[in-house]
Formats: C-alpha cells, sequence, structure tokens
C-alpha cells in the first residue's frame, strides 16, 4: 500500500465547477501536510499548507481529518488556470526525509 | 519565484557513461536536495544536504552519488548511467522549513 494515496484523474470539469480531491496516508503519526500544484512539464510548487481546524486561500480549501487519515482540497469557480496536477504531501516530522509525495491528480478545467 | 537552475535541462546518455546534473541557488538557504520524479510514483528523495559538505541519502540513494563544495551548488552523478535512471529530475531548496521547499525546473534525462 502506498504511503500516500491520491487518485489520479483525470478530472475534467467546467469553468465555474467546484471540485474536490481527496488524499489519504496510511502513518498516524503524520504530522503536517500540505498541497503542491504542478503545472504540465514544470515543477511543483507549494499551494498551501493544510492545518487540523481547516483552512481557506482565496478560491481553495483545506480540510484534514485525522481520525479518517484524509486530507481533502477544494476548488470553487474554478479556472481555466487550475488546470494543473495537484499533490498531496504528508510528512511524519519537519524533516524532508520523512516527507512522501503523493502521485498527484490532474484536473483540467474546460471552457 | 525562488532562484534555482539546473542544468543541463535535458540530457540524452547512454548505458554505463557517467552523468552529473548540477543544481544552483541564489537563495542562500541551507537545505538542498535532489528529488526524481516518475510516472505513479510520487517525488522520491533521492539525496539531501543540510549544509556545505554534509549530506544524507534519501529513499532511492542507491546508484547515484551527491556533492556539495559550496552554498549555492549541489551536484547529482549518476556514476554509470542505467535505463532505470531514465526519470526527470528536481533539485529543491528549503530554509528551516524542510516541509516547505522550493523547486528548479527540473533535467530531463533519457538513458538509453
Amino acid at each position: 500500500r502506498k504511503e500516500v494515496e491520491q487518485d489520479p484523474g483525470p478530472f475534467n470539469v467546467p469553468e465555474g465547477a467546484t471540485v474536490a480531491f481527496n488524499c489519504t496516508y496510511s502513518n498516524s503519526a503524520s504530522q503536517s501536510f500540505f498541497w503542491y500544484r504542478q503545472d504540465c512539464r514544470k515543477e511543483p510548487k507549494l499551494l498551501m499548507s493544510v492545518y487540523s481546524s481547516g483552512n481557506e486561500d482565496g478560491r481553495f480549501t483545506a480540510q484534514l481529518n485525522r481520525a479518517s487519515q484524509y486530507i481533502s482540497l477544494l476548488i470553487r469557480d474554478s479556472k481555466l488556470s487550475d488546470s494543473a496536477t495537484y499533490l498531496c504531501v504528508v510528512s511524519l516530522s519537519g524533516s524532508a526525509r520523512q516527507l512522501t509525495f503523493g502521485s498527484g491528480t490532474q484536473l483540467t478545467v474546460l471552457p | 519565484d525562488a532562484g534555482i537552475t539546473q542544468s543541463p535541462r535535458h540530457k540524452v546518455t547512454e548505458t554505463g557513461t557517467p552523468v552529473t546534473l548540477r543544481c544552483h541557488q541564489t537563495e542562500n538557504h541551507r537545505y538542498m536536495y535532489w528529488y526524481r520524479q516518475d510516472p505513479g510514483h510520487g517525488l522520491r528523495l533521492i539525496h539531501y544536504s543540510y549544509g556545505v559538505k554534509d549530506t544524507d541519502k534519501g529513499e532511492v540513494s542507491d546508484g547515484y552519488s551527491v556533492s556539495r563544495s559550496k552554498t549555492e551548488d549541489f551536484l547529482l552523478t549518476l556514476e554509470s548511467a542505467t535505463s532505470s535512471q531514465t526519470s526527470v529530475y528536481f533539485c529543491a531548496i528549503s530554509g528551516i522549513l524542510q516541509e516547505t521547499q522550493y523547486f528548479g525546473p527540473g533535467t530531463r534525462l533519457l538513458v538509453l
């Protein structure tokens, strides 16, 4: 079983739609959680951290459910520019050696 | 954008040849990392550095070595390239918060 699992998609949604991605992690001792975004043939970029209480950044909302060991990302009012692969990242501690990247969920926003 | 460059950006080589990839940063960050990214896998850590001449192995370090003689440069060497090392290689940097990483543009390596 992979340590961090994501539905690879692709998710194809129309502009303006709301879309949600889930990610599950296997190690209950995981402490920190993040979403990164990766455009096609580009480098990953940090989108947002995920806090226990949930957090929002504009159209993006991240939620953490420790009991069920899953993380979610909600994108409201999708834009064409949101088309990318979204990587779920989980950390056991602050060390990069214990940072695990999911293989990503691909999103395409259609005009 | 963080000042990270990688060279070369693309390389085709033959099995058995040595290959060195370079990562250069202008941010004066302490931590530097090398990852590989393959279809169906997340980014996997190869090696990382926590200071000049201080390096450690990651999850998939076999067949790779690294060196860091200056803060700004982190080199990844494939001593004898194999086809299984065909991949996209990303360098990353971070400050004290190792989980918050900034990635370079990547190097696409094809080993024939």
